[in-house]
């Protein structure tokens, strides 16, 4: 299958901070890539659909200005989390669909942050 | 209603037997069906994927998919120990086929 990477895998900072999270596919192109959101026990929420070359669609209830995401190429797109709060700290996975023309979406292995 | 509906569990299934997991949707205009298996701190991989009427499989999978019923599944045969984790079914969005809606999940205990 497709691969999907993510860095960092996990991160602790202070609240306050802005942290940047990157996903990457790697031996395909994916001009959209997805972004999703879990707290423990819940399931995925999806955050945002990141388009490259052009703005980031996000879901109802999700902060645009908080939340920024840049698609700045084919293969790579990232998530900052800016001024975060303990509230923010979860499991953050990237997907993307491959360029097969299926809607397969593969996922990277997430990112677990931690805002202290 | 939500969109994709799967009963939470736990579901325990002893080893070897079959273990069945059911999920609905409420968009009939879904084309495209997904199971992905999640384990505790992982992200979710792909098991199956399902776009017509009827019964696929894979090795020990069988999704099954009845579009009248807007009723999807996930047999495991022969149940391993490794099985046990979270199942996700997941259903293309209304508004674009790539855009997924995942159900809540439905946890699985393989017992030994």
């Amino acid at each position: 299958g497709a691969v999907v990477s993510q860095h960092p895998s996990w991160v602790i900072c202070k609240s306050g901070t802005s942290v940047k999270i990157e996903c990457r596919s790697l031996d395909f192109q994916a001009t959209t890539m997805f972004w999703y959101r879990q707290f423990p026990k819940q399931s995925l929420m999806l955050m945002a659909t990141s388009n490259e070359g052009s703005k980031a669609t996000y879901e109802q209830g999700v902060e645009k200005d908080k939340f920024l995401i840049n698609h700045a190429s084919l293969t790579l797109s990232t998530l900052t989390v800016t001024s975060a709060h303990p509230e923010d700290s979860s499991f953050y996975i990237c997907s993307a669909p491959t360029d097969l023309g299926t809607d397969t979406q593969y996922f990277g292995p997430g990112t677990r942050l931690t805002v202290l | 209603q939500k969109e994709v509906e799967q009963n939470s569990g736990p579901l325990s299934v002893p080893e070897g037997a079959i273990a069945s997991l059911n999920c609905t949707y409420s968009d009939r205009g879904s084309q495209s069906f997904f199971w992905y298996r999640q384990y505790s701190g992982k992200s979710p991989e792909l098991i199956m994927s399902i776009y017509s009427n009827g019964d696929k499989e894979d090795g020990r999978f069988t999704a099954q998919l009845n579009k009248a019923s807007q009723y999807v599944s996930l047999l495991i045969r022969d149940s391993q120990p490794s099985d046990s984790a979270t199942y996700l079914c997941a259903v293309n969005g209304a508004q674009g086929a790539q855009k997924l809606v995942f159900g809540q999940g439905t946890r699985l205990t393989i017992n030994p």
